[in-house]
């Protein structure tokens, strides 16, 4: 099953806006980190938060951690078109079994960015 | 720049044909692994490797097998394609383990038609 869940599944903005996007998972994480995908494209990974850290930055992207709350979130600040993508959250469980250093991949938000 | 090649962008095939979709990284990375991606399930881990002629089970190996006989190729293969074989997919690779601030880097997708 997949461990990342993200919510909404479509987001729909216009330019300049931003978007935010949720991610919960079930397990213990080492950490977890965040990938684009461009329609029909492979993914490309955009940051990576460590279990024992609380926010990350990126350029326009930030990225919280709530371990107590097993939720992640992503927000992307003054959108723009080009941003128009799927975005998936990924995890990698605590060390330890043969789950260690595999990501499972959520389902993924599709966000529009009208012009 | 690291560079993740899928042979193959798009692949239509016969029910019971052997296929094999292969993927080349050119960064000495460790790891490899091959996901497939459909809609509403996100990405689901097929198989992975650790190093040359290791293999190991994902969430979903059953129906595929695969090679490493080089550190930088990584082959998926289909026995006898099915026509629920129908997916996407990704080929990807990382230098350090994901549990280990390892970043995946992905190919761009080999979408397979079973027919």
């Amino acid at each position: 099953s997949q461990q990342g869940e993200e919510d909404p599944q479509a987001l729909s903005i216009q330019e300049g806006e931003n978007a935010t996007m949720n991610c919960s998972y079930k397990t213990s994480i080492n950490n977890l980190q965040w990938y684009r995908q461009n329609s029909g494209r492979g993914l490309v990974h955009l940051i990576l938060i460590r279990s024992n850290e609380r926010e990350k930055h990126s350029g326009r992207l930030r990225v919280t951690l709530d371990t107590s709350k097993k939720s992640s979130s992503l927000l992307i600040t003054a959108s723009r078109a080009a941003d128009t993508a799927s975005y998936f959250c990924a995890t990698v469980p605590r060390a330890g079994g043969t789950s260690y250093g595999k990501l499972t991949f959520g389902q993924g938000t599709i966000l529009t960015v009208h012009p | 720049d690291v560079k993740v090649t899928q042979s193959s962008r798009y692949l239509v095939k016969r029910t019971g044909e052997k296929v094999f979709l292969e993927c080349v990284q050119d960064m000495d990375h460790e790891n490899m692994f091959w996901y497939r991606q459909d809609p509403g399930l996100g990405l689901r881990l097929i198989y992975f490797s650790y190093d040359v002629k290791m293999k190991e089970k994902g969430d979903i190996p059953e129906g595929y097998s695969v090679s490493r006989e080089k550190k930088e190729r990584f082959s998926l293969i289909l026995e006898s394609a099915s026509t629920n074989q129908t997916s996407m997919y990704l080929c990807a690779s990382t230098l350090r383990p994901a549990g280990v601030s390892g970043e995946l880097f992905f190919g761009e997708g080999s979408r397979l038609t079973v027919l």
